[in-house]
């Protein structure tokens, strides 16, 4: 498969564990955050979504946590599990449809 | 319903040459995002058009340029590729201008392009 980065930070985990993956955004007056899963040759794929004016949010298994003050970003992922292995990006929206994208942090799951 | 799809899928070019990537979003979507991705930079935004208009674009020299139809579907051309071109180009749709929860982006595979 494609690679879609090098030198990524990586999170091993094992199957079963939570998972916590952390993103600092950079602009202030962003107001909407997504994060996407990004599989070998494929493109991202939308996994939650946060507005500023809210703290948590949860989905089914996973869990966005956002905190204005430090400008971080995190997802949970609850039972983690083999599938889930692949590349997370955050994004930020500050207007128009442009995200901006965070580096990426590589997910592995061993069974 | 039909994803966005990206043609072609991949792509070899050489320095000097120019290339047209294609993309069409999902049936209905009119807003349209081109990303950049590579191992160094990560995925960076390009441009992106509603109705046939550029609305937003992103810090690319000009060699780097886009269009809309009017069926929403969206082209877009380097010229004088450089080896540094070489990335995944992806494209992205969603129904209106504006991202919400309720207008979410969605993407298509990419377009890999390697620079010879």
């Amino acid at each position: 498969g494609e690679s879609v980065g090098l030198h990524l930070p990586t999170l091993s985990v094992q199957e079963g564990d939570n998972s916590i993956i952390n993103c600092a955004y950079s602009n202030s007056a962003s107001d909407y955050f997504i994060w996407y899963k990004q599989e070998s040759g494929k493109g991202p794929q939308f996994i939650i979504d946060i507005r500023s004016n809210m703290d948590k949010r949860q989905g089914q298994r996973v869990t966005v946590l956002l905190n204005k003050t430090v400008k971080h970003l995190s997802l949970q992922i609850a039972a983690t599990q083999p599938g889930d292995s692949a590349v997370y990006f955050c994004a930020e929206n500050s207007g128009y449809s442009t995200l901006t994208f965070g580096k990426g942090t590589m997910l592995l799951v061993s069974p | 319903k039909a994803g966005v799809t990206q043609t072609p899928r991949y792509l070899i070019k050489t320095r000097g040459q120019q290339v047209t990537l294609s993309c069409s979003p999902i049936s209905g979507h009119r807003s349209v995002s081109w990303y950049q991705q590579t191992p160094g930079q990560g995925l960076q935004f390009l441009f992106e058009y509603f109705s046939e208009t550029q609305r937003n674009k992103g810090n690319f020299p000009g060699r780097f340029s886009g269009r809309q139809f009017s069926n929403s579907r969206s082209e877009m051309n380097v010229s004088t590729l450089e080896l540094g071109d070489s990335a995944l180009y992806l494209c992205a749709s969603s129904l209106r201008f504006g991202l919400t929860s309720y207008n979410e982006q969605f993407f298509g595979p990419g377009t890999r392009l390697t620079v010879l």
